[in-house]
């Protein structure tokens, strides 16, 4: 079945190191998201990919980075730097040309920073 | 952007109609209206869009008022599978920035009571 995967479902880090979440999806989608959800609150955007070996900053980019070497993949690092990691990170894909958007969501990853 | 306002929460019976409001007084001509929907410990799933005229779909309505500065997601016959939190959210077109993010506020917590 074509979807998005995120793996591991949970994900249990001590304070100071660097962790990849990852993101792949085949749905033959060009553009990608990383999404940041804290308690209570809506998504927030950390960056997105249009097409391969690109990709922009979303509203919280500080302390994260992505890479975008191939289509189907799009695996965000939560750096050191990154203040309050703990939260829940939900990636998403859309058809890039089509002109009506609908974006589809992964099932997420709950990181928990200690 | 354009943002919209919803309430944080609202209740139903299982097997009546709801009725979720949406208010975006400040969306612009080439905005369209999205309707997401987030149950817990899940990833957003699309539910519906319109761009000036009510459309229907499997999952629900939304009617869209004549100036468009609101709208109402119809869910037909509340199910407590229904419970969850849905978000109201304007996308622009593929030619504006917006087009590529989709803007999540806190949404409506909707509670079906049994």
């Amino acid at each position: 079945d074509g979807g998005i995967t995120q793996s591991p479902k949970y994900l249990f880090r001590k304070e100071g190191q660097n962790v990849t979440l990852s993101c792949e999806q085949n749905l033959n989608h060009d553009a990608m998201y990383w999404y940041r959800q804290d308690p209570g609150q809506g998504l927030r955007l950390i960056y997105y990919s249009q097409i391969v070996n690109d990709f922009q900053k979303g509203d919280i980019a500080e302390g994260y980075s992505v890479s975008r070497e191939k289509k189907e993949s799009f695996p965000l690092t939560v750096t050191s730097a990154q203040k309050n990691p703990t939260a829940f990170y939900l990636c998403a894909s859309s058809i890039w040309d089509r002109g009506i958007y609908e974006q589809y969501f992964g099932p997420g990853t709950r990181l928990t920073v200690t | 952007d354009a943002k919209t306002t919803q309430p944080n929460s609202m209740e139903s019976n299982e097997e009546e109609p709801v009725h979720l409001p949406c208010n975006h007084s400040t969306i612009s001509g080439t905005d369209y209206i999205h309707w997401y929907r987030q149950l817990p410990s899940q990833g957003p799933e699309y539910v519906i869009h319109g761009l000036t005229s009510n459309v229907n779909n499997r999952m629900a309505s939304l009617a869209i008022a004549e100036d468009r500065k609101s709208s109402t997601l119809i869910l037909h016959r509340a199910t407590l599978r229904d419970a969850a939190v849905y978000y109201c959210i304007l996308r622009g077109d593929r030619y504006s920035g917006s087009a590529r993010q989709l803007t999540f506020g806190s949404g409506t917590q909707l509670t079906v009571l049994p």
